[in-house]
């Protein structure tokens, strides 16, 4: 399974934008860029997901490189229920079904 | 979307004893997946299930110590074996519901805390 690195932590203010790095050097041609989030005593919830083009949705986008090697989550405007876990996950669109999830990076976001 | 129980939420075992969490998905589903949480610790997958099928485990997890069944295509349960407190985690199920399994959707969980 393909690997992703994440900062452990980050921290916003309220209602500022959001960049989550996600590194993934080793990224096949056929690996899915998923992102899910899990907020505090909860399970996991899917945030956005792309291949190669930038993608949008009601919760955030997704900005991925050209050589597919990194990629960015942005949350437009933070909120205090965006204080939460994001997972950076290659799925194998090829082959694959599972998620994979790795350390993810712990969000704050300060009022 | 797929709304999704599980049942027990949480329950505190004695070592040695065996607990069944089940998994109930509002809509009919192909494959079901059962993941553990250890304390502070990311998700871990234990093994995916088909109706009708046996489970596929993942390296590291056996069916005898994690038994699945998956009698129905809204119903899973996950047997936790001859328990240790090594076992205390947060054990969750999801399901994909298109064909390509891009957005999961994932239970509350459960709590177990073996003594």
């Amino acid at each position: 399974d393909a690997k992703t690195t994440q900062p452990n932590s980050m921290e916003s203010n309220e209602e500022e934008p959001v960049h989550l790095p996600c590194n993934h050097s080793t990224i096949s041609g056929t690996d899915y860029i998923h992102w899910y989030r899990q907020l505090p005593s909860q399970g996991p919830e899917y945030v956005i997901h792309g291949l190669t083009s930038n993608v949008n949705n009601r919760m955030a986008s997704l900005a991925i490189a050209e050589d597919r090697k990194s990629s960015t989550l942005i949350l437009h405007r933070a909120t205090l229920r965006d204080a939460a876990v994001y997972y950076c996950i290659l799925r194998d669109g090829k082959f694959g079904n599972k998620l994979v999830f790795g350390a993810g990076t712990i969000l704050r976001v300060k009022s | 979307s797929a709304v999704i129980s599980q049942k027990p939420s949480r329950d505190i075992c004695q070592r040695g004893t065996s607990l069944t969490i089940q998994c109930q998905v509002d809509s009919q589903v192909t494959m079901m997946f059962w993941y553990r949480q250890q304390p502070g610790q990311s998700l871990t997958l234990i093994a995916t299930a088909n109706q009708g099928s046996e489970a596929t485990y993942e390296s590291g997890f056996v069916i005898d110590k994690f038994p699945i069944s998956r009698p129905n295509l809204t119903f899973s349960t996950l047997t936790v074996s001859n328990m240790s407190p090594e076992d205390s985690s947060i054990y969750l199920c999801s399901v994909g519901k298109d064909r390509d399994y891009n957005e999961q959707f994932f239970g509350p969980g459960t709590r177990l805390t073996v003594l």
